[in-house]
C-alpha cells in the first residue's frame, strides 16, 4: 500500500525566505506525485503534478517540485515566499483503481505561515 | 470550468440521525471521488465512481456508509446511525479520463459534517 510522510507540520517564514517542504513516498508501481494547496476557507487546489519526463516540475504562483527517485523524495521549492503563501500544502501519491482511477494517498499536510 | 459543488457546506446532526451530502462534478469529468479528511490529518479515500458504476470502496467505508451516481453525474453519500467518529471533513473529487495521461482530480469544497 502506499502512504506518503510530510516531515514538517508547522512552518513559520518571513516574507522573501525560501521555501523548502519535505515529502517522501512509498509505492510499488508507476508513480505519480502531486502538490495541493488549501489556503484558508478555500478548496485543495493542484500547484504542480509529475507524471513522467523531466524530474523537476514546475507549478503555478513559482512553485517547483523534485522528483529523487532514489530517495522516494519528491520535495516543494520556491525561492522566495510571499504573504499570500500561508496555506496548507499536502503532498500526495497516486494508487492505480480498477477502471483506471487513481485514488490518491495524501501526507498530514504542512501549515504554512508567512509573516510580513 | 465552474468546478466541483458541494452541499451542503455545513451539517449539524445528532447521533444516530442519518445524513446525506450531494457533489457535483465538473460536468465532463466520469470520474468522481469521496474523500474523508479529519483534523490534522490529510484527505483518506473512501469510494469511486466511473460514470455510474462504483468501482472501488475503502475498508474505510464501514456499511453505514453509501454512495450512488445514478445517472453518471451528481453523487451522493448517505451516512446512516451517524457516530461521534462521523465527524469530519467530507471531500468530493473529479476528473477526466483519457486514454494517454492521468488527469489530476479537482476537489469541492466539502461537507464538514458535526455530530453531536
Amino acid at each position: 500500500a502506499q502512504s506518503v510522510s510530510q516531515h514538517n507540520h508547522h512552518v513559520i517564514l518571513s516574507e522573501a525566505a525560501s521555501l523548502e517542504l519535505g515529502c517522501n513516498y512509498s509505492y510499488g508501481g508507476t508513480v505519480n506525485l502531486f502538490w495541493y494547496v488549501q489556503y484558508p476557507g478555500q478548496h485543495l487546489q493542484l500547484l504542480l503534478k509529475y507524471f513522467s519526463g523531466d524530474p523537476l516540475v514546475k507549478g503555478i504562483k513559482g512553485f517547483e517540485a523534485e522528483f529523487i527517485k532514489s530517495k522516494f523524495s519528491f520535495n516543494l521549492r520556491k525561492p522566495s515566499v510571499q504573504w499570500s503563501d500561508t496555506a496548507e500544502y499536502f503532498c500526495a501519491v497516486n494508487g492505480e483503481l480498477t477502471g483506471g482511477g487513481n485514488k490518491l494517498t495524501f501526507g498530514t499536510g504542512t501549515q504554512l505561515k508567512v509573516e510580513l | 470550468d465552474t468546478g466541483v459543488s458541494q452541499d451542503p457546506r455545513h451539517k449539524i446532526t445528532k447521533r444516530g440521525q442519518n445524513v446525506t451530502f450531494r457533489c457535483d462534478p465538473i460536468s465532463e469529468h466520469n470520474r468522481l471521488y469521496w474523500y474523508r479528511q479529519t483534523l490534522g490529518q490529510g484527505p483518506e479515500f473512501l469510494t469511486y465512481f466511473q460514470n455510474e458504476a462504483q468501482l472501488e470502496k475503502s475498508r474505510l467505508l464501514s456499511d453505514r456508509f453509501s454512495a450512488e451516481r445514478p445517472k453518471g453525474s451528481f453523487s451522493t453519500l448517505e451516512i446512516q446511525r451517524t457516530e461521534q467518529g462521523d465527524s469530519a471533513m467530507y471531500l468530493c473529487a473529479s476528473s477526466r479520463s483519457t486514454s494517454y495521461s492521468n488527469q489530476p482530480q479537482h476537489f469541492g469544497d466539502g461537507t464538514r459534517l458535526s455530530i453531536l
